[in-house]
């Protein structure tokens, strides 16, 4: 069964303490996955997206990464606007690629 | 570029009533809307697929006489909550896929928050 877990459920740093979040997949083909930002009352909003093993990419203070079992999204230096929950997904391999497969996010508190 | 709008924010309802809910995509034609439903601190449950101009396909245990979707044009769907009761109440999301993106294109809406009373 397709499936995508994160960890830490939820992660506090203070402000300027680096870390990393992870995102463990196991879908029959990977065809993709995605990292979205989504702050409490709004929609996610697209991050990144990789799709295949040792890609990178980079936005401001964070970095995603990806293995052929689990991508990192890593937070350099981060602030407390970095804080919300982040959210990786990836297609199934049945089903087409309309859907997306979400992982129950990670909460991300950053305090100054 | 893509932006999707979904209104409204929130809306609270009579137990027994119907909702509906709009999500358009602002600058782009949507080929393919998707509806998320969110639990707090939970994430996001696909309930349905819809394509323009054709039936919407729902995920197994979403009951299609009690979330109606409408997918009239390239820029609209709607999503009805019929009977709506209280634990209809959630935040619903959509999310929307423009044909020229290839298959990994999703752009999601602000949600709306529905609480039934």
């Amino acid at each position: 069964e397709d499936q995508v877990t994160q960890s830490p459920e939820a992660l506090r740093l203070q402000e300027g303490e680096s870390s990393s979040l992870n995102c463990s997949y196991t879908v029959s083909g990977l065809r993709g996955l995605f990292w979205y930002r989504q702050d409490p009352g709004k929609g996610p909003e697209f991050l990144f997206t990789l799709y295949s093993a040792g890609e990178e990419k980079e936005k401001e203070r964070l970095k995603a990464t990806l293995t052929k079992k689990e991508s990192f999204l890593h937070i350099t230096a981060p602030k407390p606007e970095d804080s919300a929950t982040y959210l990786c997904a990836v297609p199934p391999f049945s089903g087409g690629y309309n859907k997306l497969i979400f992982g129950a996010g990670t909460r991300l508190a950053v305090h100054p | 570029g893509a932006v999707v709008s979904q209104h409204p924010s929130r809306v609270i309802c009579k137990s027994g009533t119907s909702v509906k809910i709009e999500c358009r995509s602002l600058d782009f034609q949507a080929t393919t809307m998707f509806w998320y439903r969110q639990f707090p601190k939970q994430s996001l449950m696909l309930m349905a697929t819809s394509n323009e101009g054709s039936k919407a396909t729902y995920e197994q245990g979403v009951e299609k006489d009690k979330f109606l979707i409408n997918h009239a044009s390239l820029t609209l769907s709607t999503l009805t909550v019929t009977s709506a009761h209280p634990e209809d109440s959630s935040f619903y999301i959509c999310s929307a896929r423009g044909e020229e993106w290839g298959n990994y294109g999703y752009t999601f809406g602000s949600g709306t928050r529905l609480t039934v009373v």
